[in-house]
Protein backbone atom coordinates (compact mmCIF):
# COMPACT_ATOMS: atom_id res chain seq x y z
CA UNK A 1 0.00 0.00 0.00
CA UNK A 2 1.18 3.99 -0.67
CA UNK A 3 1.97 5.54 2.24
CA UNK A 4 3.91 8.73 3.23
CA UNK A 5 5.72 9.45 6.21
CA UNK A 6 6.81 12.65 7.63
CA UNK A 7 8.75 11.78 11.24
CA UNK A 8 8.96 15.16 12.54
CA UNK A 9 5.68 16.79 13.83
CA UNK A 10 6.78 20.41 13.87
CA UNK A 11 11.01 21.53 12.79
CA UNK A 12 12.27 24.68 14.87
CA UNK A 13 15.02 27.02 12.53
CA UNK A 14 16.60 29.74 13.06
CA UNK A 15 16.12 32.44 10.16
CA UNK A 16 18.89 32.50 8.17
CA UNK A 17 19.65 29.28 8.70
CA UNK A 18 19.19 26.40 6.14
CA UNK A 19 16.32 24.08 6.39
CA UNK A 20 15.35 20.85 5.89
CA UNK A 21 11.51 19.24 6.39
CA UNK A 22 11.97 15.32 6.20
CA UNK A 23 9.90 12.85 4.04
CA UNK A 24 9.97 9.21 2.93
CA UNK A 25 7.42 7.40 0.96
CA UNK A 26 6.52 3.43 0.15
CA UNK A 27 5.04 2.91 -3.52
CA UNK A 28 5.00 0.82 -6.08
CA UNK A 29 6.59 1.57 -9.10
CA UNK A 30 7.75 4.96 -9.84
CA UNK A 31 6.71 7.94 -7.69
CA UNK A 32 6.03 11.26 -8.55
CA UNK A 33 6.59 13.26 -5.42
CA UNK A 34 4.82 16.68 -4.17
CA UNK A 35 5.54 19.33 -1.79
CA UNK A 36 2.54 21.56 -0.83
CA UNK A 37 2.51 24.41 2.17
CA UNK A 38 -0.50 25.47 3.99
CA UNK A 39 -0.46 29.30 5.48
CA UNK A 40 -2.89 30.03 8.06
CA UNK A 41 -6.31 29.80 6.86
CA UNK A 42 -5.23 29.41 3.39
CA UNK A 43 -5.23 26.31 1.11
CA UNK A 44 -2.88 23.78 -0.18
CA UNK A 45 -0.53 25.48 -2.26
CA UNK A 46 1.75 23.66 -4.75
CA UNK A 47 5.54 24.02 -4.03
CA UNK A 48 7.53 21.51 -6.47
CA UNK A 49 7.62 18.14 -7.71
CA UNK A 50 9.50 14.98 -8.71
CA UNK A 51 8.93 13.17 -12.03
CA UNK A 52 11.96 11.96 -13.33
CA UNK A 53 15.52 12.93 -14.08
CA UNK A 54 17.43 15.19 -11.91
CA UNK A 55 17.39 13.95 -8.73
CA UNK A 56 17.23 17.76 -7.40
CA UNK A 57 14.25 19.77 -8.13
CA UNK A 58 13.82 23.38 -7.25
CA UNK A 59 10.27 25.19 -6.80
CA UNK A 60 8.65 28.44 -5.29
CA UNK A 61 10.26 30.60 -2.82
CA UNK A 62 13.27 29.33 -2.98
CA UNK A 63 12.72 25.88 -2.10
CA UNK A 64 13.89 22.91 -3.08
CA UNK A 65 13.58 19.02 -2.67
CA UNK A 66 15.95 16.05 -3.04
CA UNK A 67 14.83 13.08 -4.10
CA UNK A 68 17.00 9.23 -3.30
CA UNK A 69 15.64 6.48 -4.59
CA UNK A 70 17.73 4.28 -2.82
CA UNK A 71 15.94 5.94 0.89
CA UNK A 72 12.95 6.11 -0.97
CA UNK A 73 12.91 10.04 0.14
CA UNK A 74 12.38 13.58 -1.10
CA UNK A 75 13.33 16.20 1.80
CA UNK A 76 12.27 19.61 1.23
CA UNK A 77 15.39 22.13 1.92
CA UNK A 78 15.86 25.73 1.35
CA UNK A 79 19.63 27.23 2.12
CA UNK A 80 18.66 30.21 4.18
CA UNK A 81 15.05 30.48 6.46
CA UNK A 82 12.73 33.72 6.28
CA UNK A 83 10.38 34.32 9.21
CA UNK A 84 7.96 33.66 6.22
CA UNK A 85 8.27 30.34 5.65
CA UNK A 86 6.90 29.61 8.81
CA UNK A 87 3.54 27.17 8.02
CA UNK A 88 2.86 23.65 7.00
CA UNK A 89 4.45 21.73 5.06
CA UNK A 90 3.05 18.74 3.28
CA UNK A 91 4.32 15.94 1.57
CA UNK A 92 2.23 13.50 -1.21
CA UNK A 93 2.85 10.80 -3.72
CA UNK A 94 1.31 9.38 -6.66
CA UNK A 95 1.96 6.49 -8.46
CA UNK A 96 0.74 5.26 -12.06
CA UNK A 97 0.77 1.97 -10.90
CA UNK A 98 -1.71 2.80 -8.14
CA UNK A 99 -3.63 5.45 -9.37
CA UNK A 100 -3.30 8.53 -11.48
CA UNK A 101 -5.30 10.28 -9.68
CA UNK A 102 -5.31 10.61 -5.98
CA UNK A 103 -2.58 11.91 -3.60
CA UNK A 104 -1.51 9.81 -0.46
CA UNK A 105 -0.37 12.75 2.30
CA UNK A 106 2.26 12.69 4.85
CA UNK A 107 0.77 14.18 8.39
CA UNK A 108 2.20 17.61 8.13
CA UNK A 109 5.03 19.35 9.32
CA UNK A 110 4.81 22.64 11.15
CA UNK A 111 7.83 25.05 9.68
CA UNK A 112 8.63 27.10 12.95
CA UNK A 113 11.46 30.11 12.06
CA UNK A 114 13.06 32.18 14.34
CA UNK A 115 14.22 35.60 13.91
CA UNK B 1 -3.17 33.73 -10.93
CA UNK B 2 -6.40 31.53 -11.59
CA UNK B 3 -7.30 30.13 -8.11
CA UNK B 4 -9.73 27.43 -7.22
CA UNK B 5 -12.32 28.95 -5.26
CA UNK B 6 -14.60 27.23 -2.30
CA UNK B 7 -17.65 28.34 -0.84
CA UNK B 8 -18.42 28.36 2.16
CA UNK B 9 -15.24 28.96 3.95
CA UNK B 10 -17.03 27.36 7.05
CA UNK B 11 -20.39 25.33 7.19
CA UNK B 12 -22.75 24.74 9.91
CA UNK B 13 -24.93 21.98 9.50
CA UNK B 14 -27.21 19.78 11.98
CA UNK B 15 -26.83 15.93 11.83
CA UNK B 16 -29.11 14.60 9.26
CA UNK B 17 -29.27 17.30 7.33
CA UNK B 18 -27.96 17.89 3.67
CA UNK B 19 -25.03 20.18 2.89
CA UNK B 20 -23.83 20.80 -0.50
CA UNK B 21 -20.10 22.18 -0.86
CA UNK B 22 -19.22 23.99 -3.96
CA UNK B 23 -16.27 24.84 -6.07
CA UNK B 24 -15.39 26.46 -9.25
CA UNK B 25 -12.07 24.95 -10.42
CA UNK B 26 -9.40 26.54 -12.83
CA UNK B 27 -10.61 26.79 -15.94
CA UNK B 28 -8.78 25.14 -18.26
CA UNK B 29 -8.33 22.20 -15.76
CA UNK B 30 -10.52 18.97 -16.80
CA UNK B 31 -9.97 16.92 -13.50
CA UNK B 32 -11.55 17.62 -10.44
CA UNK B 33 -10.78 16.44 -6.95
CA UNK B 34 -12.48 16.42 -3.43
CA UNK B 35 -10.28 15.60 -0.16
CA UNK B 36 -10.68 15.84 3.20
CA UNK B 37 -8.90 16.54 6.24
CA UNK B 38 -10.31 15.66 10.11
CA UNK B 39 -8.57 17.98 12.46
CA UNK B 40 -5.13 16.15 13.61
CA UNK B 41 -5.20 13.63 10.65
CA UNK B 42 -3.88 13.16 7.90
CA UNK B 43 -5.83 14.78 4.43
CA UNK B 44 -7.05 11.78 2.76
CA UNK B 45 -8.77 11.61 -1.42
CA UNK B 46 -12.64 11.34 -1.51
CA UNK B 47 -13.13 11.43 -5.00
CA UNK B 48 -12.04 12.76 -8.81
CA UNK B 49 -14.02 13.39 -11.35
CA UNK B 50 -13.43 13.55 -15.32
CA UNK B 51 -15.85 14.24 -18.58
CA UNK B 52 -18.76 14.52 -16.13
CA UNK B 53 -18.24 11.03 -14.16
CA UNK B 54 -16.21 9.88 -11.47
CA UNK B 55 -12.89 8.42 -12.61
CA UNK B 56 -11.67 7.10 -8.81
CA UNK B 57 -13.16 7.11 -5.35
CA UNK B 58 -12.16 6.20 -2.09
CA UNK B 59 -14.02 4.28 0.60
CA UNK B 60 -14.76 6.92 2.59
CA UNK B 61 -16.60 8.07 -0.35
CA UNK B 62 -19.96 6.19 0.06
CA UNK B 63 -23.36 6.61 -0.63
CA UNK B 64 -23.69 9.68 1.55
CA UNK B 65 -21.41 11.28 -0.89
CA UNK B 66 -22.19 12.69 -4.83
CA UNK B 67 -20.39 15.00 -6.73
CA UNK B 68 -21.71 16.99 -9.35
CA UNK B 69 -20.99 19.34 -12.52
CA UNK B 70 -24.15 21.22 -12.74
CA UNK B 71 -23.40 23.74 -15.05
CA UNK B 72 -20.03 23.59 -16.81
CA UNK B 73 -18.06 25.67 -14.13
CA UNK B 74 -19.09 24.84 -10.39
CA UNK B 75 -18.17 21.33 -8.88
CA UNK B 76 -20.14 20.51 -6.06
CA UNK B 77 -19.78 17.82 -3.12
CA UNK B 78 -22.88 16.75 -1.51
CA UNK B 79 -23.21 14.96 1.52
CA UNK B 80 -26.68 13.47 2.05
CA UNK B 81 -27.32 13.00 5.78
CA UNK B 82 -24.42 14.39 7.61
CA UNK B 83 -23.01 12.60 10.81
CA UNK B 84 -20.43 14.07 13.77
CA UNK B 85 -17.75 12.42 11.87
CA UNK B 86 -17.93 13.83 8.75
CA UNK B 87 -17.00 17.16 10.54
CA UNK B 88 -13.66 17.82 8.60
CA UNK B 89 -12.12 20.32 6.13
CA UNK B 90 -13.16 19.73 2.59
CA UNK B 91 -10.52 20.20 -0.65
CA UNK B 92 -11.46 21.01 -3.49
CA UNK B 93 -9.08 20.63 -6.43
CA UNK B 94 -8.36 20.48 -9.98
CA UNK B 95 -5.74 19.65 -12.58
CA UNK B 96 -5.04 19.56 -16.48
CA UNK B 97 -3.79 16.19 -16.19
CA UNK B 98 -3.40 13.47 -14.12
CA UNK B 99 -0.36 11.31 -13.51
CA UNK B 100 2.52 13.57 -12.97
CA UNK B 101 0.61 16.76 -12.83
CA UNK B 102 0.00 19.02 -9.96
CA UNK B 103 -3.13 19.83 -8.52
CA UNK B 104 -4.51 23.02 -7.41
CA UNK B 105 -6.29 23.26 -3.79
CA UNK B 106 -8.97 25.71 -3.29
CA UNK B 107 -9.10 27.21 0.58
CA UNK B 108 -11.33 24.37 1.81
CA UNK B 109 -14.60 24.76 3.17
CA UNK B 110 -14.91 23.72 7.02
CA UNK B 111 -17.94 21.56 8.04
CA UNK B 112 -18.95 21.55 11.30
CA UNK B 113 -21.79 18.96 12.28
CA UNK B 114 -23.37 19.34 15.69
Amino acid sequence: AQSVAQPEDQVNVAEGNPLTVKCTYSVSGNPYLFWYVQYPNRGLQFLLKYITGDNLVKGSYGFEAEFNKSQTSFHLKKPSALVSDSALYFCAVRSARDSNYQLIWGAGTKLIIKP
Amino acid sequence: EPEVTQTPSHQVTQMGQEVILRCVPISNHLYFYWYRQILGQKVEFLVSFYNNEISEKSEIFDDQFSVERPDGSNFTLKIRSTKLEDSAMYFCASSERVGNTEAFFGQGTRLTVV
